[in-house]
């Protein structure tokens, strides 16, 4: 069956900080692979994607992500992070062909302490 | 350009009550989903569309229905409302090399 997993539910950091967010997918074939974020009260941003090439892919605001392949996963990191990080953060993949649909984890609430 | 764009924006509805969510972009975006976001469950896929005329179930796509009959639009029916029902529905639409832009969503309360 198709799934993302996302290890850690909830995280608290203090500012500056480093980030590691997990996620491993199962989805057959080739994959892109997503990391959204959402804002308290807002919908859902698209932080970074990786499609080919690189697999170590760089997003908005000092995120970035590997795309490991031999080990299905797609780590989210950032260096040091500031108190306006606080979000939740979900990973998603889809196949390259076919019906384009996407799988979500279950998210990663993370809170930034100043 | 406004995107996607849901309404309404929030609601209530009483058991057993019918209501449409509408969805409308207007990026041309050729796919088009709707996911409900319940607590520590992350998104969940309804339905989503490949295109104009051509939809498919999702995850959870029990007692609702869709359509798309324009490339534009996409609405999502609740055939007979129940609180298991209340979430935040959220419409995204994506092309093919690209990742979903979503809506604002709509927060449904069923009583």
């Amino acid at each position: 069956a198709q799934s993302v997993s996302q290890h850690n539910h909830h995280v608290i950091l203090s500012e500056a900080a480093s980030l590691e967010l997990g996620c491993n997918y199962s989805y057959g074939g080739t994959v892109n692979l997503f990391w959204y974020v959402q804002y308290p009260g807002q919908h859902l941003q698209l932080l970074l994607k990786y499609f080919s090439g690189d697999p170590l892919v760089k997003g908005i605001k000092g995120f970035e992500a590997e795309f490991i392949k031999s080990k299905f996963s797609f780590n989210l990191r950032k260096p040091s992070v500031q108190w306006s990080d606080t979000a939740e953060y979900f990973c998603a993949v889809t196949s390259t062909s076919g019906t384009y649909k996407y799988i979500f984890g279950t998210g990663t609430r993370l809170k930034v302490l100043a | 350009n406004a995107g996607v764009t849901q309404t309404p924006k929030f609601q209530v509805l009483k058991t057993g009550q019918s209501m449409t969510l509408q969805c409308a972009q207007d990026m041309n975006h050729e796919y088009m989903s709707w996911y409900r976001q319940d607590p520590g469950m992350g998104l969940r896929l309804i339905h989503y569309s490949v295109g104009a005329g051509i939809t498919d179930q999702g995850e959870v796509p029990n007692g609702y229905n869709v359509s798309r009959s324009t490339t534009e639009d996409f609405p999502l029916r609740l055939l007979s409302a129940a609180p298991s029902q209340t979430s935040v529905y959220f419409c995204a639409s994506s092309s093919r090399n690209y990742g979903y832009t979503f809506g604002s969503g709509t927060r449904l309360t069923v009583v």
